[in-house]
C-alpha cells in the first residue's frame, strides 16, 4: 500500500529518556513534515524537510532533532523527554511545497 | 499572526441532511486553504485544497468555498451519512509562497445520527 507510515503507534516512556519515532513515505514525495497534536487536539507544525533539507523549525526545543537519511524517511529523535512532550505526533508528506499533504496515522507518546 | 477559527466546535445532525461547516481566518493573504478530516485515533485525510485564485472546489458530496476578502471558507456536505462522522479541520499556510507552516483551526466534531 502506498502511504505514510509511522512507528511505533504507541510509545510510553519515563521522563528523562531518549526516544525516536520513525516515518516513511512511499509516495515519492519531496517534502516531509512533523506535527504535534496536543491534548486539546490543536495541531501545530514542528519541522518541514524538502529534499532532505530542513526548511522549517518552528521554535521547537533543541531536544527534538529530526533526521532525514533520504527523501522517503524523516525520523524524529527526542532527548530528555518531559511530561509536556506527551502528545500525538503526526508525520506528513507532500509532492512539493505547494500540494496537499498526506498524513501518517500518528504516534501517541506518553511520558510518565 | 494568522488565526484560524472554526465554529461550531461540535455539530450533530440527522442522516441525510445537508450541512455547512465554517472556517474563518484573520490574514487574508493566503496561498491556499485546505480542508481535512480526522477520524478518532487516526491521522488526517486531505479532502479539498482551494487555491487563493479559486472560489470553490468540489469532490463528490463535498463542496468547499473560499472568500479571501472576508476571511471565510465553508465546507458543504450534501446528503450526510454516518460515515461522515469525524472532526473536520481547515488549515492555511503561513507562507505566501508554499504549503509549509500550516495553521490549523481547532476543528468541528461532526456526528451524523443514523
Amino acid at each position: 500500500d502506498t502511504a505514510v507510515s509511522q512507528t511505533p503507534k504507541y510509545l510510553v516512556t519515563q521522563m528523562g529518556n531518549d526516544k525516536s519515532i520513525k516515518c516513511e513515505q512511499n509516495l515519492g514525495h519531496d517534502t516531509m513534515y512533523w506535527y504535534k497534536q496536543d491534548s486539546k487536539k490543536f495541531l501545530k507544525i514542528m519541522f518541514s524537510y524538502n529534499n532532505k533539507e530542513l526548511i522549517i523549525n518552528e521554535t521547537v526545543p533543541n531536544r527534538f532533532s529530526p533526521k532525514s537519511p533520504d527523501k522517503a524517511h524523516l525520523n524524529l529523535h527526542i532527548n530528555s523527554l518531559e511530561l509536556g512532550d506527551s502528545a500525538v505526533y503526526f508525520c506528513a508528506s507532500s509532492q512539493d511545497r505547494v500540494t496537499s499533504q498526506f498524513f501518517g496515522p500518528g504516534t501517541r507518546l506518553t511520558v510518565l | 499572526k494568522q488565526e484560524v477559527t472554526q465554529i461550531p466546535a461540535a455539530l450533530s445532525v440527522p442522516e441525510g441532511e445537508n450541512l455547512v461547516l465554517n472556517c474563518s481566518f484573520t490574514d487574508s493573504a493566503i496561498y491556499n486553504l485546505q480542508w481535512f478530516r480526522q477520524d478518532p485515533g487516526k491521522g488526517l485525510t486531505s479532502l479539498l485544497l482551494i487555491q487563493s485564485s479559486q472560489r470553490e472546489q468540489t469532490s463528490g458530496r463535498l463542496n468547499a468555498s473560499l472568500d479571501k476578502s472576508s476571511g471565510r471558507s465553508t465546507l458543504y456536505i450534501a446528503a450526510s451519512q454516518p460515515g461522515d462522522s469525524a472532526t473536520y479541520l481547515c488549515a492555511v499556510p503561513k507562507s505566501n509562497f508554499g504549503n509549509e507552516k500550516l495553521t490549523f483551526g481547532t476543528g468541528t466534531r461532526l456526528t451524523i445520527i443514523p
